[in-house]
């Protein structure tokens, strides 16, 4: 079946430091795939998104390249601030008109001034 | 982007009651809206797939009697959670994705926060 595999959380960093959030996926098609983000009190944003193999999504400072041979997006940002606490949620999406979205667990981020 | 609107945003109701969440998209008409559901420290799971004048498609395990859903416009999609119990408390938030196009981006509501007491 499909599903998303992310590391664990909460993954605490000091300002300006380099973030890693691990994302692996299971699919059975040619999924696109997705980071979204969600506030505090606040629903899903998209992030970024990738919708075939080694392209790169990129926006706000945070990338993530679409890696078939490895089955991985991983978020990277090169200077995280404290505005990017939140929880990060990688998903796919299987083609169709009716994309559902399977969402990983979500990693929690926390950065600290 | 575009925006959809979740309401209320949060809603504390006794056990045996019913509570209509409404999900609409205010800037783009919505084929298709997603009914998610997530549990504290777990992923959203997905609840049920609605389509504009036509039932819903709930996903395994999800109780079609105790999650209403109504799709009656291609803007407003309602989620009635029926008899609810403690257990039934969550946040739960809806997607939507714009007609006439395959994009592969859906549009998140705020979610609500559901207490049952």
């Amino acid at each position: 079946g499909n599903s998303v595999t992310q590391m664990e959380g909460p993954v605490t960093l000091s300002e300006e430091a380099f973030l890693t959030i691990n994302c692996t996926y299971t699919a059975t098609g040619y999924p696109s795939l997705f980071w979204y983000v969600q506030y505090p009190g606040e629903g899903l944003q998209l992030l970024l998104k990738a919708t075939k193999a080694d392209d790169k999504g990129s926006n706000k400072g945070f990338e993530a390249t679409y890696r078939k041979e490895t089955t991985s997006f991983h978020l990277e940002k090169g200077s995280v601030q404290v505005s990017d606490s939140a929880v990060y949620f990688c998903a796919l999406s299987i083609g169709g008109a009716t994309n559902k979205l399977i969402f990983g667990t979500g990693t929690l981020l926390a950065v600290q001034p | 982007g575009a925006v959809v609107s979740q309401h209320p945003s949060r809603v504390i109701c006794k056990s045996g009651t019913s509570v209509k969440i409404e999900c609409r998209s205010l800037d783009f008409q919505a084929t298709t809206m997603f009914w998610y559901r997530q549990f504290p420290k777990q992923s959203l799971m997905l609840m049920a797939t609605s389509n504009e004048g036509s039932k819903a498609t709930y996903e395994q395990g999800v109780e079609k009697d105790k999650f209403l859903i109504n799709h009656a416009s291609l803007t407003l999609s309602t989620l009635t959670v029926t008899s609810a119990h403690p257990e039934d408390s969550s946040f739960y938030i809806c997607s939507a994705r714009q007609q006439g196009t395959m994009n592969t981006e859906a549009f998140f509501g705020q979610g609500t926060r559901l207490t049952v007491v």
